[in-house]
């Protein structure tokens, strides 16, 4: 059964940084590409950032851009990101998601999901 | 930037076909995908690449893109299928998502 299951969220000061986990079981977690999207409570989705499977390729949202950094350790089948410099428009749920579409260097769809972990930003 | 539109909630009686639209620009040149969000609960990928359903997702669901508006459809919609749904696509780096909509079966 493919899973993916977050860790390391919890509540931090506006400015300080938080490291978030996935880690992924029930298939070739170097074959695909991975993704972080948040929720922030009561709102719509949005996508985060995205490594595909090599490394070679990451992208990020404009508003994480320069403070968020995503990486990976296939050897450990896991997904990590570095959150800095956060802030409290950054509390929201934190999903990693993964990219069905095996081999691509963009991401496509997203499938399946972690159950998320809660960031909560506040002073 | 990039953005995906669609209507705030849309309501339907049991049995009967549920259409939700996504709309932006050119979005009939790109691939667009439907998640299905229950409360409490994780997105659950509904459609990929304008048409497909993973498996184990019931063949009442289907999807079709075209200019400038995407759709999901739901035909024989039961209660379950009560929740969010989020279109998504791919444009210029970015992913973008659009707002939800939340579809009320009564």
């Amino acid at each position: 059964e493919v899973q993916l299951v977050e860790s390391g969220g919890g509540l931090v000061k506006p400015g300080e940084s938080l490291r978030l986990s996935c880690a992924a079981s029930g298939f070739t977690f170097s074959n695909y590409g991975m993704n972080w999207v948040r929720q922030a409570p009561g709102k719509g989705l949005e996508w985060v950032s995205f490594i595909s499977y090599s490394r070679r390729y990451i992208y990020y949202a404009d508003s994480v851009k320069g403070r968020f950094t995503i990486s990976r350790d296939n050897a450990k089948s896991s997904l990590f990101l570095q959150m800095n410099s956060l802030r409290a428009e950054d509390t929201a749920v934190y999903y990693c998601a993964r990219d069905p579409s095996k081999g691509n260097p963009n991401p496509n769809w997203f499938d399946p999901w972690g159950q998320g972990i809660l960031v909560t930003v506040s002073s | 930037s990039y953005e995906l539109t669609q209507p705030l909630s849309v309501s339907v009686s049991p049995g009967q076909t549920a259409s939700i639209t996504c709309s932006g620009e050119k979005l009939g040149d790109k691939f667009a995908s439907w998640y299905q969000q229950k409360p409490g609960q994780s997105p659950v990928l509904v459609i990929y690449q304008d048409t497909k359903r993973p498996s184990g997702i019931p063949e009442r669901f289907s999807g079709s893109n075209s200019g400038n508006t995407a759709t999901l459809t739901i035909s024989g919609t039961q209660a379950m299928d009560e929740a969010d749904y989020y279109c998504q696509a791919w444009d210029s780096s970015t992913v973008v998502f659009g707002g939800g909509t939340k579809l009320t079966v009564l």
